[in-house]
């Protein structure tokens, strides 16, 4: 079974630039999840998506983060413009049966 | 709300040394406890899970028990290898709630 997906794995950009995060959950999960992992700390949680429907997004910067899971499979997350205090590991889960599985995440470094 | 402590770290242990991590959590209700390691260079990966007081997960040889009554799920394993290095994440669910909530990490060196 092919685990979750996600890309890039490193991106490096300067402040007020955009980018943007894919990933793909595992085949079946109606549930993905977007978390912010700043070094030295626990994953955040950042979104939750039902199927297509946002569940929980109250720890979201919405001034400048965007997440989208059209098609209730892949899923983006966007920021907007992009601050320092965003670098970050940007990990990507879904879930089935109370377990969640995580990707490898993307290293996002802003200069 | 909901919260998860965690013994501090870096540790750093001898091969063949028992090891024990501990973790206390805040939380309403029932959850479900894990444990999440995250390798060098890779993703989070489930160690262990217990769903409900006095449950026991293990995998790999390593334990954690459901304990209610000192809101504790302390990670432990008997004899550690150089294998086992890595950052270890204790986290909390809520009943009815896949969200994880998790603790700050511990990292875990083996040398041999």
């Amino acid at each position: 079974e092919a685990g979750v997906a996600q890309s890039p794995r490193y991106k490096i950009i300067e402040k007020r630039q955009s980018v943007a995060f894919w990933c793909n959950p595992i085949s079946g999960h109606a549930t993905l999840y977007w978390y912010q992992q700043i070094l030295g700390q626990g994953p955040k949680l950042l979104i939750q998506f039902q199927n297509n429907g946002v569940v929980d997004d109250s720890q979201l910067p919405k001034d400048r983060f965007s997440a989208e899971r059209l098609k209730g499979v892949d899923s983006t997350l966007k920021i907007q413009p992009a601050k320092l205090e965003d670098s970050a590991v940007y990990l990507c889960a879904s879930s089935a049966q109370e377990t969640q599985y995580f990707g490898p995440g993307t290293r996002l470094l802003v200069l | 709300g909901n919260s998860v402590t965690q013994m501090e770290g870096p540790v750093t242990l001898s091969e063949e040394a028992f090891l024990t991590i501990n973790c206390t959590y805040t939380a309403t209700g029932y959850p479900s406890l894990f444990w999440y390691v995250q390798y060098p260079g890779e993703g989070l990966q489930l160690l262990l899970k217990a769903t409900k007081a006095d449950d026991k997960g293990s995998n790999k040889g390593f334990e954690a028990t459901y304990r209610k009554e000192t809101t504790s799920f302390h990670l432990e394993k008997g004899s550690v290898q150089v294998s086992d290095s890595a950052v270890y994440f204790c986290a909390l669910s809520e009943f009815g709630n896949e969200k994880l909530t998790f603790g700050t990490g511990t990292r875990l060196t083996i040398i041999p």
